[in-house]
């Protein structure tokens, strides 16, 4: 069965950074997209960045687009998300979850548990 | 970006009841289309894809149905366990992806 578990989450000031990360097993990890979703709250869902299989294409939502950076290690199957320059509205539980085929664009399914990431002075 | 807008944003309902939420594109997204299911402190849970495929393992009282820009989530008889808060997503377009706001399903 698919197990994706995040990792890295925590309490930052503003403006600092964290790197979150997310360990992938029992699949090809390496055959996949893979996105960052994140949830702040008591709100909804925000789809935050995906990246290709091969870690050639990477799109970021508006919000964190120049702050945030997606990337994946395919030998140790393994996705990261690098949090720069972070904001209060950057608090949420971060989720990883896997898409159903290599370029990301398919249905997003599992995800992960998720990792808490509070940004407070 | 393509807006998803879902409706109601909270119901309720009692077990047994017939249940349909709303999601409306901005724009047509053909049927790439999928609905999750997430309750208090969990992960989503996907129920239905490409707008009304059936996701292995969930049981067939939900049903997915429309395309373009109108679709329905439909719960046929609600059971205890179905009161969450359930999100649609689309899938269509290659640079970005946007969830509905949710729809909290009470007991009533």
């Amino acid at each position: 069965q698919v197990q994706l578990v995040e990792s890295g989450g925590g309490v930052v000031q503003p403006g600092g950074s964290l790197r979150l990360s997310c360990v992938a097993s029992e699949f090809t990890f390496r055959h996949y997209g893979m996105h960052w979703v994140r949830q702040a709250p008591g709100r909804g869902l925000e789809w935050v960045a995906v990246i290709s299989d091969d870690g050639s294409h990477k799109y970021y939502a508006d919000s964190v687009k120049g702050r945030f950076t997606i990337s994946r290690d395919n030998s140790m199957d393994t996705l990261d998300l690098q949090m720069n320059s972070l904001r209060p509205e950057d608090t949420a539980m971060y989720y990883c979850a896997k898409t159903w085929d290599s370029s990301g664009f398919s249905v997003a399914d599992p995800w992960g548990q998720g990792t808490l990431v509070i940004v407070s002075s | 970006d393509i807006q998803l807008t879902q409706s109601p944003s909270t119901l309720s309902a009692s077990v047994g009841d017939r249940v349909t939420i709303t999601c409306r594109a901005s724009q047509s997204i053909s049927s790439w289309l999928a609905w999750y299911q997430q309750k208090p402190g969990k992960a989503p849970n996907l129920l239905i894809y490409k707008a009304s495929s059936l996701q292995s393992g969930v049981p067939s009282r939900f049903s997915g149905s429309g395309s373009g820009t109108e679709f329905t989530l439909t719960i046929s008889s609600l059971q205890p366990d179905d009161f969450a808060t359930y999100f649609c997503r689309q899938y269509n377009s290659d640079s970005s992806w946007t969830f509905g706001q949710g729809t909290k399903v009470e007991i009533k």
